[in-house]
């Protein structure tokens, strides 16, 4: 069946890089798309990119030049690197592939 | 970028009532709109895609439908386990965007 997990540190530092793995399995990377998503404590769901089939990525501007993502299909992984981590970057963050089959998340806090 | 400007951000209706939530695209995005439930702790579960279509596994109590940048989500007959909060997200275009959301509560 399908499955979407993603492994990642519960703190990060302020102004440090946050790095996500989103491992996946009953399906193939280069078949589907997969997204990030990512929701503040108590706020709505904010669209930060995606991985697509082809291997081409797409960004939210929001993120400007902080946020990139990359895959490895033989392990059937996706990543998310986020740099200069503000306390407003504290979330959880989702991978998802298209939007049908949603990770549990990973509650990333950014500490100061 | 497409705004998603979704309505009413609360909504408490009692078990049994017909309920209508909203999301009005900014710019036209045909029917690349989807539906989300998001139960507390839990990961957003796809309730709609492309404006009208239900899920795998959805009750048929839930509809969407659209007229012109409107589009609406309907629950027939509330009941206990629908109380959540919904999400639309549009597709059409990058970035993505999401509505604020609405939380369905019980009067």
């Amino acid at each position: 069946q399908v499955q979407l997990k993603e492994t990642g540190p519960d703190l990060v530092q302020l102004t440090q890089t946050l790095s996500i793995t989103c491992t996946v399995s009953g399906f193939s990377l280069t078949t589907y798309n997969v997204h990030w998503v990512r929701q503040p404590p108590g706020k709505g769901l904010e669209w930060m990119g995606a991985m697509w089939n082809g291997g081409g990525t797409d960004y939210n501007s929001a993120f400007k030049s902080r946020l990139s993502i990359s895959r490895d299909t033989s392990k059937s992984q996706v990543f998310l690197k986020m740099n200069s981590l503000q306390t407003d970057d504290t979330a959880k963050y989702f991978c998802a592939r298209q939007f049908q089959y949603w990770g549990q998340g990973v509650m990333v806090t950014v500490s100061s | 970028d497409i705004q998603m400007t979704q309505s009413p951000s609360s909504l408490p209706a009692s078990l049994g009532d017909r309920v209508t939530i909203t999301c009005r695209a900014s710019q036209d995005i045909g029917n690349y709109l989807r539906w989300f439930q998001q139960k507390p702790g839990k990961s957003p579960r796809l309730m709609i895609y492309g404006a009208t279509n239900l899920a795998a596994g959805v009750p048929s109590r839930f509809s969407g439908s659209r007229s012109g940048s409107d589009y609406s989500l309907t629950i027939s007959s509330l009941e206990s386990e629908d109380m959540a909060d919904y999400y639309c997200l549009q597709s059409k275009e990058s970035p993505f965007t999401f509505g604020a959301g609405t939380k369905l509560e019980l009067k």
